[in-house]
């Protein structure tokens, strides 16, 4: 079976700019989270779908960011506008509805100049 | 509120030496315990549950409920063992998030 895809592997970008990142979670699950990594270590909790619903948004850091999951199945995030503080690796990561083991995605590395 | 620990950024042992990397945990209720790894240009990947009590790659980890705890040992490190690990801890139900510690840089030195 497929695996957690995500793109773009690397963006860069300037300060100011907007940035798409797209998941696509292994067919059929239905838990979607997305995780960043900060300073090259923690791995902080973003968001969590269940299906194409928002299950848990406490961890989004502020209005510049959103999330979508369209019908369930792929989910993009979008910084926009992007700031510097906001580089590090996004990480999408997929569960089937009671597995609770987590399948995760290569990461989105995103660096804002 | 749901809050995992890990007390050591990075940890250095010697080939065949013991490993214990250590993870605390605080949670009202009976979560469910993780630890994940990350070998070099690999993903983030399940190493072991505390549900499966099993051994994987010769490491196991114990839920101790009395003192919050999910240890990850190993008697003999390999070179291969060198990774991050995040102990990781997640609710009673499916709708639960997953959340992470700061992770555990291991390396196992020739």
């Amino acid at each position: 079976e497929a695996g957690v895809t995500q793109f773009p592997s690397h963006s860069v970008i300037e300060k100011g700019q907007t940035v798409t990142l797209r998941c696509d979670p292994i067919s059929g699950h239905d838990n979607l989270y997305w995780y960043r990594r900060v300073m090259g270590k923690e791995i902080k909790f973003l968001l969590h779908f269940v299906k194409e619903s928002k299950q848990d948004e406490s961890g989004m850091p502020n209005n510049r960011f959103l999330a979508e999951r369209t019908g369930g199945t792929y989910s993009t995030l979008k910084v926009q506008p992007a700031e510097l503080e906001d580089s590090g690796v996004y990480f999408c990561a997929s569960s089937q509805y009671g597995a609770n083991v987590l399948t995760f995605g290569a990461g989105s590395r995103l660096t804002v100049l | 509120a749901q809050r995992v620990t890990q007390p050591e950024k990075l940890l250095s042992v010697f080939k065949g030496a013991p490993v214990e990397l250590k993870c605390n945990y605080s949670y009202s209720g009976s979560p469910e315990l993780f630890w994940y790894v990350q070998y070099s240009r690999q993903r983030l990947q399940l190493l072991l549950r505390h549900i499966s009590r099993e051994s994987i790659k010769g490491f196991t980890a114990d839920l101790n409920k009395g003192e919050t705890s999910f240890h990850l040992k190993k008697p003999f490190a390999q070179e291969e063992d060198s990774a991050m690990y995040y102990c990781a801890l997640m609710g009673k139900t499916s709708y639960d998030k997953v959340i992470f510690g700061p992770g555990t840089s291991l390396s196992v030195i020739p």
